[in-house]
Order: structure tokens, then sequence, then C-alpha cells
């Protein structure tokens, strides 16, 4: 059975940061590359980072480059989102899935509010 | 960035209707690389179509995609309750992988 399952979400305050992580299980891991795709309350899907399945390489959204930092243990079969200089805009529910191209996998997702 | 723009924002339908759900890109898809998912209220998105055609492990046979270049459809016949949700189309032709704002298919 496929797990993805994220954790580290929280209330933090403007400016602040937060690491997110996702933990998977069920496919193989190293031949996906791991996204955060994020929905703001109300609002519809935005893809925000990306890994491929080796970890050599990146890709952050043009809204979170140089504050975000996507990162992958292969050994371990996790992901994590390094969160800097958050903003109250970054609040939104952050999922992790699995992809190639498309988001084959999903979690059910993490709550991040950065407010006051 | 490829701009997805789905129509329309909102389909009232009863139970045993067709759906039919678009989405048209700012420029061409490369390969027919473009996904639809199903998100319900308080859940996680739900992969139904990849490929532009492909459905998805588990995906009832009502679910079918079809298009290419610019112009996408999602088509959902005989309309079951649990099929009323927000539906999402995702391109991957380009860089950054973008999705469209939704179309959200209610009970009539």
């Amino acid at each position: 059975e496929v797990q993805v399952l994220e954790s580290g979400g929280g209330l933090v305050q403007p400016g602040g940061s937060l690491r997110l992580s996702c933990a998977a299980s069920g496919f193989t891991f190293n031949s996906y590359g791991m996204s955060w795709v994020r929905q703001a309350p109300g609002k519809g899907l935005e893809w925000v980072s990306g890994v491929s399945g080796s970890g050599d390489n990146t890709w952050h959204a043009d809204s979170v480059k140089g504050r975000f930092t996507i990162s992958r243990d292969n050994s371990k079969n996790t992901v994590s989102l390094q969160m800097s200089s958050l903003r109250v805009e970054d609040t939104a529910v952050y999922y992790c899935a699995a992809q190639r191209g498309y988001f084959h996998y999903w979690g059910q997702g993490t709550p991040v509010t950065v407010s006051s | 960035e490829i701009v997805l723009t789905q129509s329309p924002g909102t389909l009232s339908l009863s139970p045993g209707e067709r759906a039919t759900l678009s989405c048209r890109a700012s420029q061409s898809v490369s390969s027919g690389s473009l996904a639809w998912y199903q998100q319900k209220p308080g859940q996680a998105p739900r992969l139904l179509i990849y490929d532009g055609s492909s459905r998805a492990t588990g995906i009832p046979d009502r679910f079918s995609g079809s298009g290419s270049g610019t112009d996408f459809t999602l088509t959902i016949n005989r309309l079951e309750p649990e099929d009323f949700a927000v539906y999402y189309c995702q391109q991957y032709g380009g860089s950054p992988r973008t999705f469209g704002q939704g179309t959200k298919v209610e009970i009539k």
C-alpha cells in the first residue's frame, strides 16, 4: 500500500522558518521525482518545489526561490522542505507528492499558517 | 509559463448526467502531457487521468480524457453522487508545472 505522510506544519510568524518532512512507502521511491504542492485557503493548487529521483536536481517556483530548499534522502525514503523568510502569503496546506511529470501519489497535507 | 484556463467555473448537474470540463492552455502542451485530478473537501487531490487520456489505476471508466495541443477535455459519463467535487487540470510539458484554477461540479 502506498503511503505518503507529511509532518512539520504549524503556526509561524512572518520572517520565520519551518521545516516540512515527508515519509513515503509502498513504491520505488528513488524512481520518482518528489514535489511539494500547496493550496492556500479556498484557492487552487500551486506547485512549489521539486527534486529529481536521484536528488541531483531541484526546482522551485519563482514565488519561493531563494527562500525554500527541497532535499531528499533516498536511504530513508524521505523528502524535506526547508522554508525561511516566510510570508503571510505562504499560508497554505502543503502536500507532498510523488511525480512522474504528473503527481501520482499524494499525502494528506500539513497546514502552515504564517501570522503574527 | 503555460497558463491553463478551465471552464466553466462551476457546473451544476444531476446524478446520471454527463459532465464535460474544458482545459485550455496558453501554448501547446507537448506530447499531450496533461493530467486531471479530483479533489473533495478536506481531502488531497487524486490523480484521474495522465498523458491526456490514460486513466490512473482504479479510476472508473466513466472518466475519460481527450484532447491535444492547447485544448483538453475531461468527460464524466453518468455522474455518480461521489463525483461531485472540484476538478483540476495540470500540465507537465513545460516548466514550471502549472494547474488550472479548477472546475466545481455541483449537484443541481
